[in-house]
Formats: C-alpha cells, structure tokens, sequence
C-alpha cells in the first residue's frame, strides 16, 4: 500500500529564517503528483505547493519551495524568511493510481517571534 | 468565487438522529470527496465521487452514506450517528489527478 511519511511531528523555526519540513513516500506509480498543504489554527486546509513527478524541476511558490529527489523518494518543504503566520500543520500528500491522496501525519510548525 | 462550501460549520446531535452535511463546489469539478479528521489520525477519507452517479468507498466508510446526483453537489449522509462519528469533516474537490480544494470543515459533536 502506498504510504506518506511526515518524521518530524514538530519543528519550530526564529522568525525570519529558513526551516524545511521532511516527507517520503513510497509509491510503485510512474506518474504521481506531490503536494504540501497548511492547515492553520482555523482549520482551513489550504495548498501550498503542488509538483508532478514528471518535472525534474523544483516547484517553488513565493517563499515556499521543494527538494524533489524522485529516486529517494523524497519530497521536502523549504520556507525561506518564515513568518508568524506559517504557523500551521504542514500535511504532505501524494496521489496514486486511482487519483486519491494518500497523507501523512502531519508536522506541526511553531514560529518563534 | 471559486470554492467549496459546507453547511452547517458546527452541528451538535445526539445518537441515532439522522443527519445530512451537504457539500457544494462551484468550480465544475469532476472529482468529489469527505474526509474526518481527528487528533493524531490525520486525514481519512470516507467516501470520493469521480463523477456524477459514481461514488466509491473511501478507508472509513460504516455509518455514512453519500450520493452525486449532481456534479455540484456531494452530501454526506448520517442515518444513525454515534459517538464515535464526532469528528471535523471536511469535503474537497478537483479536476481528476490535481490539487483538491477543501471547504472550511464540518464540526460534529454526537452525544
């Protein structure tokens, strides 16, 4: 079965630095997509960052970007210049083969002011 | 505005009231699924639409009912709900494969 691996349940980061968040998967699919979602305090499940396995290029949106090492099976999420309001869990997500996402635990990301 | 919308936010119900939470996207998405989430579960899906009059079962899906009868549209149903059942609940939609876009959640208490 096809699993998503978040190992880090919490991370905190100072304000203003770079903190990258980890995800591994396991997956015998050829073509998949790859996500980061956010969940803030409000609960709101929001998308991050999306990237096809096809794509040997990072995705980067704004201050979030990802380490795609498709060999490894390794899909990490970088946050340059972290600000209060990245404070949320980060869900990893990846796609299989009947289009549903399989998701991690989660990791819980703290900014210290 | 492209979203997705569920009603009612917070519910409150005792066991054995049957109860619907209805799910609405504007978006002409294909794709349609309930998720619960609950402390240290993480995500689990109940049930997914890949389209209208097409629904499949999802990890945890005793207890619920669903139906698409409309691409729009993707209740879930409750015919008998327990405790064991509260929960958040969330829907979201996508074009088949993408990114899928969730409504702000479902909080179901059932005493």
């Amino acid at each position: 079965a096809q699993t998503v691996t978040q190992s880090q349940p919490e991370m905190s980061v100072q304000e203003a630095e770079t903190v990258t968040l980890s995800c591994t998967y396991d997956t015998s699919e050829s073509d998949y997509y790859l996500f980061w979602y956010k969940q803030p305090p409000s609960r709101q499940m929001i998308l991050v960052i999306r990237q096809e396995a096809y794509k040997q290029q990072n995705a980067t949106e704004n201050r979030f970007s990802v380490n795609f090492q498709k060999a490894a099976k390794s899909f990490s999420l970088k946050i340059s210049d972290s600000q209060l309001g990245d404070a949320a869990m980060y869900f990893c997500a990846s796609s299989d083969s009947n289009y549903q996402l399989i998701w991690g635990a989660g990791t819980k990301l703290i900014i210290k002011p | 505005e492209a979203q997705v919308t569920q009603n009612p936010r917070y519910l409150i119900t005792v066991t054995g009231k049957k109860l619907t939470v209805t799910c609405s996207q504007n978006m002409n998405h294909e794709y349609m699924s309930w998720y619960r989430q609950d402390p240290g579960l993480g995500l689990r899906q109940i049930y997914y639409s890949m389209n209208v009059e097409v629904t499949d079962k999802g990890d945890v899906p005793e207890g619920y009912k669903v139906s698409r009868k409309e691409k729009r549209n993707f209740p879930l149903i409750l015919e008998s709900p327990s405790p064991n059942q509260t929960s958040l609940y969330f829907c979201a939609s996508s074009l088949v494969g993408h990114e899928q876009y969730f409504g702000p959640g479902t909080r179901l208490t059932v005493t």
